[in-house]
């Protein structure tokens, strides 16, 4: 069946450096997108969102791409902080599905 | 997380037994949705409700029962706990259900 995924369960990056996570998707139905970033011990917690009229979102420190062509979703993290360590999801909504489906995750590792 | 509990924190059951979850929210939020957690499988639907007794079925749906008598209650009934159903469990709420979601800090249920 369709659904969403993550390239690599885990990145490692230095403190400082930018983070880039990826997420393919495969419902080409599916028009809104969310990161979410968990913490141990916590719920997943709302990042950025970007629905699929729209190639780019930024936030703060944080930018949301969509490649619909290709149905690729990337997180970019700017001057990555210890506080960034957590595991990030990607999800996906839409065509006609009730609740988000998310990806497996990706866990995020910062080096001092 | 603001607005949004869930009880227990933890808990420990015998297999075979009832489990009952609650997910309170003071948002006055009309979507509310059940997800469990679990390693390799990410976040997937159990249950979902559009308002009180409204709720349908999500992807892994089997074992599980809902009710919501109230908007600020939502439910979720495990009738005869299974080792199977050993998991973290998520209730979500949303005001838009083209939005995003707020997650609760979740329940960690073992079946012993």
């Amino acid at each position: 069946g369709e659904s969403v995924g993550l390239h690599l369960p885990t990145l490692s990056v230095q403190e400082g450096d930018n983070s880039i996570i990826n997420c393919a998707y495969s419902n080409s139905a599916s028009d809104y997108f969310i990161w979410y970033k968990q913490e141990s011990g916590k719920g997943p917690q709302f990042i950025i969102d970007i629905r699929s009229n729209m190639d780019k979102r930024q936030g703060q420190r944080v930018t949301v791409l969509l490649n619909k062509t290709v149905k690729h979703l990337s997180l970019q993290i700017a001057a990555t902080q210890p506080g960034d360590s957590a595991v990030y999801f990607c999800a996906e909504k839409g065509g006609g599905a009730d609740g988000l489906t998310f990806g497996k995750g990706t866990h995020l590792i910062i080096q001092p | 997380d603001a607005g949004i509990t869930q009880s227990p924190r933890h808990k420990v059951t015998e297999t075979g037994t009832p489990v009952t979850l609650r997910c309170h929210q003071t948002e006055n939020h009309r979507y509310m949705y059940w997800y469990r957690q679990d390693p390799g499988h990410g976040l997937r639907l159990i249950h979902y409700s559009y308002g009180v007794k409204d709720t349908d079925k999500g992807e892994v749906s089997d074992g599980y029962s809902v009710s919501r008598s109230k908007t600020e209650d939502f439910l979720l009934t495990l009738e005869s706990a299974t080792s199977s159903q050993t998991s973290v469990y998520f209730c979500a709420i949303t005001s838009d259900r083209e939005g995003g979601y707020t997650f609760g800090s979740g329940t960690r249920l073992t079946v012993v």
